[in-house]
């Protein structure tokens, strides 16, 4: 079975433009979660979608968007980027129906902000 | 948010065993407790999970006493390709794990 993939795997943008980062999740997954990872904040929590819904969301500003297609397939959306937007941004997907179920991750856009 | 306190780091040699121990003092009754492991620029690869008592799978064992405010993954005779962050953490809500720092090991020959 494929894993989850993540497409582009690495980006560069200049401030204020915007960007769009795609994931398909593993077949029969439903739930699509992003993570921003930076050295100083670590991991942390953007949003996730279930059933093309958003569940539940971080503590993001909202330049940071998302979606989720009938297929499962998610796209995460930043506009007016910021350097501090300069990450690796990871999706992973699950089942989606109990909280405790494995999230298996992708590889991770690296987004660079000059 | 529940939240996870590790070791920043640990030290080891090959072929020994790797104990990382995490606290969590806050657990809820629904919380099971959820171990991945990351190496760099890469996403983090599901470890081990557990609830109670002690699970193994062919990787690594969770030790988790009675109480649940701690646990421990111990990781049998690693080699150099275990040298990477280790995260341990709590399912608390739906796909929405909660990362604490992790525990950098680094595994010399």
């Amino acid at each position: 079975k494929a894993g989850v993939t993540q497409t582009p795997r690495y980006l560069i943008k200049t401030r204020g433009q915007q960007v769009t980062l795609s994931c398909s999740p593993i077949s029969g997954h439903r739930s699509v979660s992003w993570y921003q990872q930076t050295p100083g904040q670590g991991l942390q929590f953007l949003f996730e979608y279930f059933s093309e819904t958003q569940r539940n969301k971080g503590n993001f500003p909202g330049r940071f968007s998302g979606r989720q297609f009938s297929n499962s397939r998610s796209e995460m959306n930043v506009s007016t980027l910021e350097l501090g937007d300069s990450a690796l941004y990871l999706c992973a997907s699950s089942l989606g129906r109990d909280h405790q179920e494995t999230q298996y991750f992708g590889p991770g856009t690296r987004l660079l902000v000059l | 948010l529940a939240k996870t306190t590790q070791p920043i780091s640990m030290d080891s040699y090959e072929g020994q065993e790797v104990n990382i121990t995490c606290s969590h003092n806050n657990i809820a009754t629904n919380d099971y407790i959820t171990w991945y492991q990351q190496f760099p620029s890469q996403g983090p690869r599901f470890i081990i999970q557990g609830y109670k008592t002690k699970v193994t799978n062919e990787v690594a064992s969770l030790f988790i006493p009675a109480d649940r405010k701690s646990s421990t993954l111990s990781l049998p005779r690693v080699s150099l390709s275990d040298t990477a962050v280790y995260y341990c953490l709590m399912n608390s809500g739906y796909s929405t794990l909660t990362f604490g720092k992790g525990t950098m090991l680094l595994v010399s020959p």
